[in-house]
């Protein structure tokens, strides 16, 4: 069974800095995809981001970035430039690569809900 | 594309009844999956229909129930309501063809169930 680990249940950064929220996981499959998501007040789950096993490089989206340790299972994100509007829940989520019309089940974590202050 | 749209937004019941939530994937999605959500037990997985077949199913008890047709939309149907299925339900759709970012889940609004 996968688990998905998020240790900061709540974090808080000013406006314009930088934040980095953790996310640990454990599985034994070898190909899977890795996701932050982002839940706003308002309670639409938005994706973030998402990176790839397979992929040494770190995925990028404009302001957030993620850091991809494989071999540690961790899935870190880095938020730059933090804006009021990232004010959120944000969930690191798992799946394994099923292939074709293959088994999908995600697992979440608990989340880590991000306060930035003006 | 149109996103993945959930109805009812908002439901009111009494203990005992039965809802049906419905599930719209975006257009070309196959999987639907639903979860759970609560303050105290986060985002639980409820199940996951692809193709009109129910793959995997989470920790629940009978009373939860899910079905997909065939232009994939899905509903959920909770029978004998409880006080504890208050929660945010939410859908989510992927196309699991097999492309790079096929296993992407797509969320909908989700649809918010009081039980009185």
């Amino acid at each position: 069974a996968q688990t998905v680990t998020q240790s900061q249940p709540e974090m808080s950064v000013q406006e314009a800095e930088t934040v980095t929220l953790s996310c640990t996981y454990d599985t034994s499959e070898n190909n899977y995809y890795l996701f932050w998501y982002k839940q706003p007040p308002s309670r639409q789950m938005i994706l973030v981001i998402r990176q790839e096993a397979y992929k040494q490089q770190n995925a990028t989206e404009n302001r957030f970035s993620v850091n991809f340790q494989k071999a540690a299972k961790s899935f870190s994100l880095k938020i730059s430039d933090s804006q009021l509007g990232d004010t959120a829940m944000y969930f690191c989520a798992f799946t394994p690569m099923g292939g074709p019309g293959g088994y999908q089940k995600v697992t979440f974590g608990t989340g880590t809900k991000l306060q930035v202050i003006p | 594309k149109a996103g993945v749209t959930q109805t009812p937004r908002y439901l009111i019941k009494t203990r005992g009844q039965q809802v049906t939530l419905s599930c719209s994937p975006i257009s070309g999605h196959r999987s639907v999956s639903w979860y759970q959500q609560t303050p105290g037990q986060g985002l639980q997985f409820l199940f996951e229909y692809f193709s009109e077949t129910q793959r995997n199913k989470g920790n629940f008890p009978g009373r939860f129930s899910g079905r997909q047709f065939s232009n994939s939309r899905s509903e959920m149907n909770v029978s004998t309501l409880e006080l504890g299925d208050s929660a945010l339900y939410l859908c989510a759709s992927s196309s699991n063809s097999g492309s790079r970012g096929a296993y992407t889940q797509y969320f909908g609004p989700g649809t918010r169930l009081t039980v009185l």
